[in-house]
């Protein structure tokens, strides 16, 4: 079956630093895409979503990228933080949301 | 607001043993959904609720049942529990099935042995 998954695993960035966290996906009926951020021991968070028929849409400190001719979505997070750090799941809506595996993103002092 | 609010927090069953898991939303969403994490995974889907009264399965329903008990709450039920059933289930809840993001709860612990 068609699913989300992620390109990397880990993703270390030195704090202060940019950050992009990269997603495929494979089912090009989907048509919503949403970042999920999860700490440790806690529920996924809403962090930003994308409708299709965008390319880019722009929150507090995170920007989504989709680019529906190769199926990829980016979240990308300026001047990342120690409190970035996190796993972040990309999820995809066909009826209902899939997730992916998550990227483990560690912020370095 | 609560938000979404699961309980209990953490469980350890026997094998064979059933439960519930518990889950109210005060945002009078319409919509509400179970997932189970197992380690290092992402969310899979178990059941959802698109509107009060209905409830269908998700990717991974086997060996659970749900009840849309009102608007406010759904419910999770492991009528004999199996240690693959030892996961984190999230309770989630959004205004409407389709471009609504969902509210997660913070999760239940169980662990079956």
């Amino acid at each position: 079956g068609e699913s989300v998954g992620l390109h990397l695993p880990t993703l270390s960035v030195q704090e202060g630093d940019n950050s992009i966290i990269n997603c495929a996906y494979s089912n090009s009926a989907s048509d919503y895409f949403i970042w999920y951020k999860q700490e440790s021991g806690k529920g996924p968070q809403f962090i930003i979503d994308i409708r299709s028929n965008m390319d880019k849409r722009q929150g507090q400190r995170v920007t989504v990228l989709l680019n529906k001719t190769v199926k990829h979505l980016s979240l990308q997070i300026a001047a990342t933080q120690p409190g970035d750090s996190a796993v972040y799941f990309c999820a995809e809506m066909i009826g209902q949301l899939t997730f992916g595996s998550g990227t483990q993103l560690t912020v370095l002092p | 607001n609560a938000g979404v609010t699961q309980t209990p927090k953490f469980q350890v069953l026997k094998t064979g043993q059933s439960m519930t898991l518990q889950c109210a939303q005060d945002m009078n969403h319409n919509s509400m959904y179970w997932y189970r994490q197992d380690p290092g995974m992402g969310l899979r889907l178990i059941y959802y609720s698109a509107s009060e009264g209905t409830t269908d399965k998700g990717e991974v329903p086997n060996g659970y049942n749900v009840s849309r008990l009102n608007k406010r709450e759904f419910s999770l039920r492991l009528e004999s529990a199996a240690p693959s059933q030892t996961s984190v289930y999230f309770c989630a809840s959004s205004e409407a099935q389709r471009f609504y993001g969902y509210t997660f709860g913070s999760g239940t612990r169980l662990t079956v042995v």
